[in-house]
This record gives structure tokens, sequence and C-alpha cells, in this order.
């Protein structure tokens, strides 16, 4: 079926480092989004890709969609504090109204 | 304020209980969603729906059922049917109109089956 793979599970970093996430699907995405998971919260949109090759960012959070649309990464620089939460990619495929989540990425930050 | 609330946030049954999860939007979203969460583990589809009186099942909607009488409202029953039902529930809408389509979540139940 289809899948939406996401590595790594856990990321463990020292406040200032940089985390990289990346999300791969086995077949071509209409359009990719990236959600994150406060611990205990509910998930919160963070951006939509949809062009090929795209890249977009927001402060230190830069995103990135794959030429071939079935791949994505997410990379913050110099993480903080605030960063500590699990990050999910969520694939669209076709004109489907359903996304298809990644697994997550939880990111833990050590001050 | 708009948005979409759950109740309650948890929820305590016995095995072979069937219970009623509460989700409502006031977001004026035409489409609306149910997600299961596992500790440690993405969110996997239950149920959608992209107008009233109208639903498709998702990846894992054995032991499960909805009704989406009104557009605000997306009640999910979680039967006894379905074999491991302590999860963290979470619902969702998005509207059609202009992009991005991100979809906006609830803040959850848990539920505990005992």
């Amino acid at each position: 079926g289809q899948q939406v793979m996401q590595i790594p599970q856990y990321q463990h970093v020292q406040e200032g480092e940089d985390f990289t996430t990346y999300c791969n699907s086995s077949t071509t995405l209409s359009n990719i989004q990236w959600y994150k998971q406060r611990p205990g919260g509910h998930p919160v949109f963070l951006i939509q890709l949809v062009k090929s090759g795209e890249v977009k960012k927001q402060k230190r959070l830069t995103f990135q969609f794959g030429e071939a649309k079935k791949n994505s990464s997410l990379h913050i620089t110099a993480t903080q504090t605030t960063d500590v939460g699990t990050y999910f990619c969520a694939g669209t495929m076709d004109s489907s109204y359903k996304l298809i989540f990644g697994s997550g990425t939880r990111l833990l930050v050590r001050p | 304020d708009g948005g979409i609330t759950q109740s309650p946030k948890y929820l305590f049954r016995k095995e072979g209980q069937n219970v009623t999860l509460s989700c409502e939007q006031n977001l004026n979203h035409d489409a609306m969603y149910w997600y299961r969460q596992d500790p440690g583990q993405g969110l996997r589809l239950i149920y959608y729906s992209q107008i009233v009186n109208d639903f498709q099942k998702g990846d894992i909607a054995e032991g499960y059922s909805v009704s989406r009488e009104k557009k605000e409202s997306f009640p999910l029953t979680v039967t006894s049917a379905q074999k491991n039902p302590t999860a963290f529930y979470l619902c969702a809408s998005r509207s059609f109109g202009g992009g991005p389509y991100e979809q906006y979540f609830g803040p959850g139940t848990r539920l505990t089956v005992t």
C-alpha cells in the first residue's frame, strides 16, 4: 500500500546543534505537508510544499521537496529547547483528500 | 474562537462496551477526519468525511463507526469489536477552499479500555 517512511525515529541533540528529518514515499506525491506535535499535544501544521524541488524557509526551519516529488526533508538550524516535539511529514497522492502520515521523528534538545 | 473541540480529554471504559468520542468544529470546514495515534507512532486514518451524510473508510476502520449528520459534527464510536482500542484519538478538519489545505486538529481524546 501507499507508505510514507520517515527517519530517524528519534534524535537527541545539544541545544545549538542542527537537526534534520527525512521523509520518503513509495509513490509520487501531489504535495507534502509538515506538522509539529509537542509532547502531550496535537499536530500543528507548519508548511505545505507542492512544486518539484521546492525549498521554503521559516526562520530556522528549511523545508525541501525532492525533484521526483517522492522525498522531503526538514532541517532546523541551531536548535532551541522550544523545538522539542515530534515532526511529521504527511503526503497527498493524486487528488485525494487523504493525508498519509509518516511515523514521525521525535526531537529532544539538551539545554 | 474558531476551532475543533473534542470531548472528553480522557475516557476510561471497560472491555466490551461501546464508546462514542465527540468532535465538533466551527470552522465551516467541509472535510473531517478521525485518526488514531499509538505511543511513538504516526497517525493512522480511521474514517473521513468530505460532505454531510457521506463518509469513507480509512486504513484501520474495522471496529469503528462514524456518522456525519451535521457539517459541524463527526462523532466516532469505538465498538467492542475493536480488539485494541486503547489509544489517543485525534479529530481533524480542513476546508475545500484555497490552499494549502492544512488539516486542523482537535486536542484529542485519550481512551483507555481495561
